[in-house]
């Protein structure tokens, strides 16, 4: 079945870039998101790419999508505390169903 | 515009007894999900409709787990009785439509904790 891997977690400091990585291994993967969670909340879509795209930007955040390998990352410029939270990357293989990966908890140290 | 409803925000009962779940998906919305978050974990599928019909709800426990949309609009999740292991969260999320392009919004979800 469908797989999704991410690191459990990433310690940044304020201003600095994060880079939250993520695999998957269903290659018919048709969109590609990034959601984030705060404590005790639902998840918050924040971006998506559709698989043909190698690249999507949107404010502080950039999308990269290397399709060959499967893999996907999602970068935050100037990294601010309000950042930390945990970031799900999540794939569409047939239909609608999302698959999720385990999360990336984003620390944001001052 | 609101976003998905969910009700109640905290649910802590014992076990064996049964607890229900409500979701109101944002307005217009024909497709409507439920997610199960464990601890440390990603949400899992347990059942999607499209209008009142369930359409996928093959990773739903049916010996203990019920789902309704009767009208095609708010839906009940529900489980009868529970176990210490359904300790988690309950997310509803909800699409316009069924397609892979069609963007899922999560509501704030129900954190269940069975004693």
């Amino acid at each position: 079945g469908e797989d999704v891997e991410q690191s459990l977690f990433l310690s940044v400091r304020e201003g600095d870039s994060s880079v939250i990585n993520c695999t998957y291994t269903d290659s018919s993967s048709t969109y590609l998101y990034w959601y984030k969670q705060e404590p005790g909340a639902g998840l918050q879509l924040l971006t998506y790419i559709f698989s043909n795209m190698d690249m999507k930007q949107d404010q502080r955040l950039t999308v990269l999508l290397n399709k060959k390998d499967k893999h996907l990352s999602l970068r935050i410029a100037d990294t601010q505390t309000g950042d930390s939270a945990i970031y799900f990357c999540a794939e569409t293989g047939g239909g609608n169903k999302l698959t999720f990966g385990t999360g990336t908890q984003l620390k944001v140290e001052l | 515009e609101a976003g998905v409803v969910q009700s109640p925000r905290y649910k802590i009962i014992e076990k064996k007894q049964p607890v229900a779940f409500w979701c109101n998906p944002i307005s217009g919305h024909n497709t409507l999900y439920w997610y199960l978050q464990n601890l440390g974990q990603g949400p899992e599928l347990l059942i999607r409709y499209e209008n009142e019909e369930a359409v996928d709800d093959s990773q739903l426990p049916k010996d203990r787990f019920s789902a309704e949309r009767l009208k095609g609009v708010d839906s009940t999740l529900k489980i009868q009785p529970a176990e210490l292991g359904d300790s988690a969260v309950y997310l509803c999320a909800s699409s316009l439509g069924a397609g892979s392009q069609e963007t899922q919004y999560f509501g704030p979800g129900t954190r269940l904790l069975v004693l």
